[in-house]
């Protein structure tokens, strides 16, 4: 069963415009949830990271947003630039089972293309 | 960066034969982790070390070792390779658990043919 799910495979967005990518999770253990980026041939890079006693972390043009209730969360990239074409991955940890050092579970992650 | 090298980068192997994967890491980080990437499954966790001799099963551990003798290196055996294990593998660090970012090694293509 997967834990942390994101449905759209890919996203392409206008240069200029706004990027958002959607993760919904299960696990209501999970308290740290992050982003990252992947470029072809390269390991994935951290972008941001919120914590659950939150509900908004902002970074440059990265903000994520965390809905709680809604197990649900969002990375906004504004404005979207061709360099962030790459695949994101959702990750979310919990602390709380195996002191939190049991690795993170990823989402499936999504395209994200931007169009000129 | 938390300079992690991957060895090898690329390594095509024939079923049946066993495989080491290596992980060097600089940084002196605590914890160490083993990812297998893969379409359709994003990223998957194999296995995970919290210190030196320290380590444990992550969700598809099954035809995977793990060993971690010195803080920097963290090796990946496949006992016996099966089609089924090729993938890019990547390791990944960090000094704390939590919410702190994970760093990633650039991967190692494996192809068991």
């Amino acid at each position: 069963d997967q834990q942390v799910k994101q449905n759209s495979p890919s996203l392409s967005v206008q240069e200029g415009r706004i990027s958002i990518l959607n993760c919904d999770y299960t696990n209501s253990m999970f308290d740290y949830f992050l982003w990252y980026k992947k470029y072809p041939a390269e390991g994935p890079t951290f972008l941001i990271s919120i914590s659950s006693i939150k509900d908004k972390n902002e970074d440059g043009r990265f903000t994520v947003f965390l809905n709680k209730s809604a197990k649900h969360l969002s990375l906004h990239i504004v404005p979207s630039q061709p360099g962030d074409s790459a695949v994101y991955f959702c990750a979310a940890s919990a602390s709380n089972t195996g002191g939190g050092a049991d690795g993170l579970t990823f989402g499936k992650g999504t395209h994200l293309i931007i169009q000129p | 960066d938390a300079g992690i090298t991957q060895s090898p980068r690329h390594k095509v192997t024939e079923t049946g034969t066993p495989v080491t994967l290596r992980c060097h890491q600089t940084e002196n980080h605590r914890y160490m982790y083993w990812y297998r990437q893969d379409p359709g499954h994003g990223l998957r966790l194999i296995h995970y070390s919290y210190g030196v001799k320290d380590t444990d099963k992550g969700e598809v551990s099954d035809g995977y070792s793990v060993s971690r003798s010195k803080t920097e290196d963290f090796l990946l055996t496949l006992e016996s390779a099966t089609s089924s294990q090729t993938s890019v593998y990547f390791c990944a660090t960090t000094p704390l658990i939590g919410g702190y970012g994970y760093t990633f090694g650039s991967g190692t293509r494996l192809t068991v043919v």
